[in-house]
C-alpha cells in the first residue's frame, strides 16, 4: 500500500509568477484535501476534492485553485504569488467522511522571493 | 480567531515520565477530535483520535481526554520515549458548512523528550 506523494519537495517561485503542485493519494482513498502551513503555524484547511469537484474551502482566494483527476491525484494552483504564500503544503487523502483516516503526504516547501 | 488551540509551543520531559499536552476549543459544534504528530520534513502522523460524545479514549501509551464543558483535551503520553519527540497539533473535524469533513488545526506543541 502506498502512501501520499507529493511533489516537488521544494519550489522557489517569484512573486507573480504562478505554480502547480501535485499530489498522489493513497491508493484506496477517493478523497484529497489541500492545507497549507505557514511557518510557527498549523495546517490551515485550502479545499477538498472528491469526484473531481470541490467539495468544501476554506478561507482562501479564488486564486487558489484545484484539480482532481479520475484517479483521485490531484493539484493545487496558485495564480499571482505573493510573499505570503510562502509556506508547506500538504496534500491528505482519505476515504469520504472519515475524517481519522487523513494520510497526509511530506508537502511541498513554496518560497516565494 | 483561533478556534483550536494550543497554549504551550514546547514541552520538556524526562524520558519514562508522563506527558501531557493541552488543547483548548471554541467551537461547541465540533464533533471529532484528533491528534497528529509530526517530524521534520515529514507530514502530520495521525496519533489517536476521540468523538465528542465519549470522554477518554486510550491506545496503548496514549490515552486522550475529552472534558466538553471546559472545551478542553488533552494528550497523555506514558512512559514517554525519546522516539515521541515531534510537533504535536490538536485538530478537530467541522461538521459543517462549506468547510464539511475538513481539520482546524492548532499551531502545535514541540514536545522534548530527553534520555
Amino acid at each position: 500500500e502506498t502512501g501520499v506523494t507529493q511533489s516537488p519537495t521544494h519550489l522557489i517561485k517569484t512573486r507573480g509568477q504562478q505554480v502547480t503542485l501535485r499530489c498522489s493519494s493513497q491508493s484506496g482513498h477517493n478523497t484529497v484535501s489541500w492545507y497549507q502551513q505557514a511557518l510557527g503555524q498549523g495546517p490551515q484547511f485550502i479545499f477538498q476534492y472528491y469526484r473531481e469537484e470541490e467539495n468544501g474551502r476554506g478561507n482562501f482566494p479564488p486564486r487558489f485553485s484545484g484539480l482532481q483527476f479520475p484517479n483521485y491525484s490531484s493539484e493545487l494552483n496558485v495564480n499571482a504569488l505573493e510573499l505570503d504564500d510562502s509556506a508547506l503544503y500538504l496534500c491528505a487523502s482519505s476515504l469520504t467522511g472519515v475524517v481519522y483516516g487523513y494520510t497526509f503526504g511530506s508537502g511541498t516547501r513554496l518560497t516565494v522571493v | 480567531d483561533q478556534q483550536v488551540k494550543q497554549n504551550s509551543p514546547s514541552l520538556s520531559v524526562q524520558e519514562g515520565r508522563i506527558s501531557i499536552l493541552n488543547c483548548d476549543y471554541t467551537n461547541s459544534m465540533f464533533d471529532y477530535f484528533l491528534w497528529y504528530k509530526k517530524y521534520p520534513a515529514e507530514g502530520p502522523t495521525f496519533l489517536i483520535s476521540i468523538s465528542s460524545i465519549k470522554d477518554k479514549n486510550e491506545d496503548g501509551r496514549f490515552t486522550v481526554f475529552l472534558n466538553k464543558s471546559a472545551k478542553h483535551l488533552s494528550l497523555h503520553i506514558v512512559p514517554s520515549q525519546p522516539g515521541d519527540s515531534a510537533v504535536y497539533f490538536c485538530a478537530a473535524s467541522a461538521p459543517y458548512g462549506g468547510s464539511q469533513g475538513n481539520l482546524i488545526f492548532g499551531k502545535g506543541t514541540k514536545l522534548s523528550v530527553k534520555p
